[in-house]
């Protein structure tokens, strides 16, 4: 158990619908990093946010957001869902994430489904 | 986009045997990952290496980093068959000032009890 805990495990859903992804991060954690893993693309850094603040961003759609609240946990929020969005959705977290070597611990993931 | 490629894709042993699983890499690099994925589940770090390290061990784990040909292996030594499972490599981008990461495609080790 990495301390990472995601909600909900398994979402299925249709096109078009919009869905909420949530993430607390390990205590003491103040960075937190959203990943989608799908068959075609593999695994795909989104986006992350440290203490509040978006601080890098990667491959991530215009039709996806997130935030992290105050207390530390993330939503990533994605809508306008289409077939292609079908994956497996990580969050990881890290103590520092400002570039030292600093070791992601990632969550159980939530596998969505779009039908 | 993916940062590495794993090699070989796929690798099938006997339980006992060593394995070893290759990656390279694109970019400059300040340290370097492995993680391992049982099937559909999350991803669970194996051991981190840095940019100035060339070799590191933690228990039955051994990996390398060669900067200059920017390549890594990891070796698995006396396979379990609890070692069946995907690993992947992955690395951060230097002088980003961030810590994402990015996976490699990844190694399917299936270990034959």
């Amino acid at each position: 158990d990495s301390g990472v805990t995601q909600t909900p495990k398994h979402l299925i859903t249709a096109t078009g619908q919009r869905v909420t992804l949530r993430c607390s991060p390990r205590s003491g954690d103040l960075s937190v990093y959203w990943y989608q893993q799908s068959l075609d693309q593999g695994l795909q850094f989104l986006i992350q946010y440290y203490n509040g603040e978006e601080r890098a961003k990667g491959n991530i759609l215009e039709r996806f957001s997130a935030q992290q609240f105050p207390d530390l946990h993330s939503e990533l929020n994605l809508s306008s869902l289409e077939l292609g969005d079908s994956a497996l959705y990580f969050c990881a977290s890290s103590v520092e994430g400002r570039g030292a070597p600093d070791t992601q611990y990632f969550g159980p993931g939530t596998r969505l489904t779009v039908l | 986009s993916q940062q590495g490629e794993e090699d070989p894709q796929a690798l099938s042993i006997q339980e006992g045997e060593n394995a070893t699983m290759n990656c390279s890499y694109k970019t400059s690099i300040n340290n370097l990952q492995w993680y391992r994925q049982n099937s559909g589940r999350g991803l669970v770090h194996l051991i981190l290496i840095r940019s100035n390290e060339r070799e590191k061990h933690s228990g039955r784990l051994r990996v390398t980093l060669d900067t200059s040909k920017k390549s890594s292996s990891l070796l698995i030594t006396a396979s379990r068959a609890a070692d069946t499972a995907s690993y992947f490599c992955a690395t951060d981008r230097q002088r980003t000032g961030a810590n994402n990461l990015f996976f490699g495609t990844g190694t399917r080790l299936t270990v034959i009890p």
